[in-house]
């Protein structure tokens, strides 16, 4: 069936350490998968995605890496900072509509 | 400028109103959606339009009717509110359809039914 699913509800880490979220997915013929980040308040964000054809993708601070095999997906957050504390949501297309984990909290502190 | 805005960003009401939230996007997109975010922060979609055109319709209420009139504009009317509806309301845009590219959302509307 559709669904994406995070290890983790919260993530807490410390100022400059370096963060990683996971999320499972469910659909193996998904071939497209984006990253957003939700503040308080606020709709959420495109951060990074990543197509099937890769397994590795990389941004200013960030890094998403898509496993095919097991259904996995990561977004590796270097040098964490307190603006990064947010809600964080992988995401996958599946027949046409982008389906949402459930998410992670993501707090920093000093 | 904002790319996607929504309003009223807060909306109070009692059960069995009737309530609208607009939106609008600058972006000149094809692709507009209404996701719906729970108080688990689930976001789950509702609808999506493409070029005026209701391209998805989950399982949604038939009291929530989507209208767009044209591409740049989707709005949410819901019926006889119930306090299940009670929940943040995101509008988003995409140049196209499928998995062609990111959504870019809008702040949100809040809806609380009391």
């Amino acid at each position: 069936g559709e669904s994406v699913g995070l290890h983790l509800p919260t993530l807490s880490v410390q100022e400059g350490d370096n963060s990683i979220i996971n999320c499972a997915y469910s659909n193996s013929a998904s071939d497209y998968f984006i990253w957003y980040k939700q503040e308080s308040g606020k709709g959420p964000q495109f951060i990074i995605d990543i197509r099937s054809n890769m397994d590795k993708r990389q941004g200013q601070r960030v890094t998403v890496l898509l496993n095919k095999t097991v259904k996995h997906l990561s977004l590796q957050i270097a040098a964490t900072q307190p603006g990064d504390s947010a809600v964080y949501f992988c995401a996958e297309y599946n027949t046409d509509k982008l389906i949402f984990g459930t998410g992670t909290r993501l707090q920093v502190f000093p | 400028d904002t790319a996607v805005s929504q309003t009223p960003k807060y909306l109070v009401t009692q059960m069995g109103n009737d309530k609208s939230i607009k939106c609008e996007q600058n972006l000149g997109h094809d692709t507009m959606y209404w996701y719906k975010q729970d108080s688990k922060k689930f976001l789950k979609i509702m609808f999506s339009y493409n070029n005026k055109e209701l391209i998805i319709n989950e399982t949604v209420p038939n009291r929530f009717s989507p209208k767009s009139p044209d591409k740049a504009h989707l709005n949410l009317h819901i019926n006889s509110l119930e306090l299940g509806d009670s929940a943040v309301y995101f509008c988003a845009s995409s140049q196209g359809t499928g998995n062609t590219g990111e959504l870019f959302f809008g702040e949100g509307s809040r809806l609380t039914v009391l």
